[in-house]
């Protein structure tokens, strides 16, 4: 059985970055995409960005190009999500995602990002 | 890609038939996956390919539709199933968008 374990929850200051672990079990790691998604508080579910480990580059959505980076380590199976230049509205559940071609069959438990001075 | 989910929000009973609906912007053939969401969990894949039953998840799920209009359809509503529901498509993948969600709450 496929799991993703998140890292925990975190508080930031605005301005700063933080960075989302996501470690993989239970499955073959390096050749299905990992996704990131967020949710912030009420709202709906937003895609991030995406990769597959075995290619390594990632793909982004336009909304976070420049401030956002996705990695992956095949060694340790562990995908990675780090968000720059922290905004209150930044503030949100963010979720990695197991993300194969047909839809998202496997997600993490979610970690919450908090954005408070 | 935009896609549109109506209603926004849903009342029903236990037993009732429901519908939600999610229409394309443009075509994206079937390339269209359903998730269920509860409060303070993560989405959970019901159906992908338009149609498809993910594993595990109860015949009383159906999806239907191709092209910009699709449909998921929960036969008898069941305590379980009082959510939130959203649609993705994956045609443009891996660039996906989801709609913005339906929440089914008890009459």
């Amino acid at each position: 059985q496929v799991q993703l374990m998140q890292s925990g929850a975190e508080v930031k200051k605005p301005g700063s970055s933080v960075k989302v672990s996501c470690k993989a079990s239970g499955g073959t790691f390096s050749t299905y995409a990992i996704s990131w998604v967020r949710q912030a508080p009420g709202q709906g579910l937003e895609w991030m960005g995406g990769i597959i480990p075995v290619l390594g580059t990632p793909n982004y959505a336009q909304k976070f190009q420049g401030r956002v980076t996705i990695t992956a380590d095949e060694s340790t199976s562990t995908a990675y999500m780090e968000l720059s230049s922290l905004r209150s509205d930044d503030t949100a559940v963010y979720y990695c995602a197991r993300a194969p071609s047909w839809g998202y069959d496997y997600w993490g438990q979610g970690t919450l990002i908090t954005v408070s001075s | 890609i935009h896609l549109t989910q109506s209603p926004s929000s849903l009342s029903a009973s236990v037993g009732d038939r429901v519908t939600i609906s999610c229409r394309a912007s443009q075509g994206i053939s079937n390339f269209l996956a359903w998730y269920q969401q509860k409060p303070g969990r993560a989405p959970k894949l019901l159906i992908y390919a338009a149609s498809t039953l993910q594993s595990g998840v109860p015949s009383r799920f159906s999806g239907s539709g191709s092209g910009t209009d699709f449909t998921l359809t929960i036969s008898s509503l069941q305590p379980e199933d009082f959510a939130t529901y959203y649609c993705q498509q994956l045609s443009s993948y891996p660039f996906p968008t989801f709609g913005h969600g339906t929440r089914l709450e008890i009459k």
